[in-house]
């Protein structure tokens, strides 16, 4: 069975400080690798998917990491916002079922 | 339509009640996908269509969850004689094929069982 942890489980930092986010999967049989966002009351919105054979994908200030051999992807957000305040959650796609972490909750202080 | 939708949003209902949660999927979205969240926890998979077949019900946690997707569209998870420990969010996602595909999330059903 797929076991994804995510480290640290919470983070505080100042406004404008870079988010480091990280995930580990213990199967690296996998198809891809999701990040998402979750606030409170609303959907998970997906922030980025990388595909098994990709390294890192890239959208905005997110940059997220993939080494597969190792288990591992990283979750990079550049320059902090007061509104990236969420939990985030990385999910494991091993054939079509989403395996997924526990979450880092983030806040950033304005 | 433009996103994921589920009904309804909130549910509170007595230990023993039945309750059928609803999700809508994006239009063509030919797999759908029904998960649980505990507070303070990822979602967990309960179960997976294809069009209206249901191909993967591992997830469910016993025989008092079923699930149904008949026409291949709107999909209804259904939870006979509620317990307490039913209690948590249900969030329903669909993709555009099944695989390797993005999952897109609903807003989720949060449960609450008396």
């Amino acid at each position: 069975k797929q076991e994804v942890t995510q480290i640290p489980a919470a983070l505080s930092v100042p406004e404008g400080e870079n988010l480091v986010l990280n995930c580990s999967f213990t199967d690296s049989a996998i198809y891809n690798l999701q990040w998402f966002r979750q606030d409170p009351g609303k959907g998970l919105t997906s922030l980025l998917l990388i595909q098994s054979s990709q390294r890192e994908q890239t959208s905005g200030r997110l940059n997220a990491s993939l080494d597969k051999s190792s288990g591992r992807s990283t979750l990079y957000i550049a320059a902090s916002q007061p509104g990236d305040s969420a939990t985030y959650l990385c999910a494991v796609n091993g054939d079509y079922k989403l395996s997924f972490g526990a979450g880092t909750t983030v806040t950033v202080r304005a | 339509g433009a996103g994921v939708s589920q009904s309804p949003r909130y549910k509170v209902t007595k230990r023993g009640q039945d309750v059928a949660l609803r999700c809508d999927p994006i239009s063509g979205h030919v797999s759908l996908y029904w998960y649980r969240q505990a507070l303070g926890q990822g979602p967990e998979f309960l179960t997976y269509f294809n069009y209206e077949a249901q191909q993967d019900k591992s997830g469910l946690p016993n025989d008092r969850f079923s699930a149904e997707r008949p026409e291949g569209s709107i999909s209804t998870l259904t939870i006979q004689r509620t317990e307490q420990r039913d209690s948590a969010m249900y969030r329903c996602a669909s993709s555009l094929t099944g695989g390797a595909d993005t999952q897109y999330f609903g807003p989720g059903t949060r449960l609450t069982v008396l």
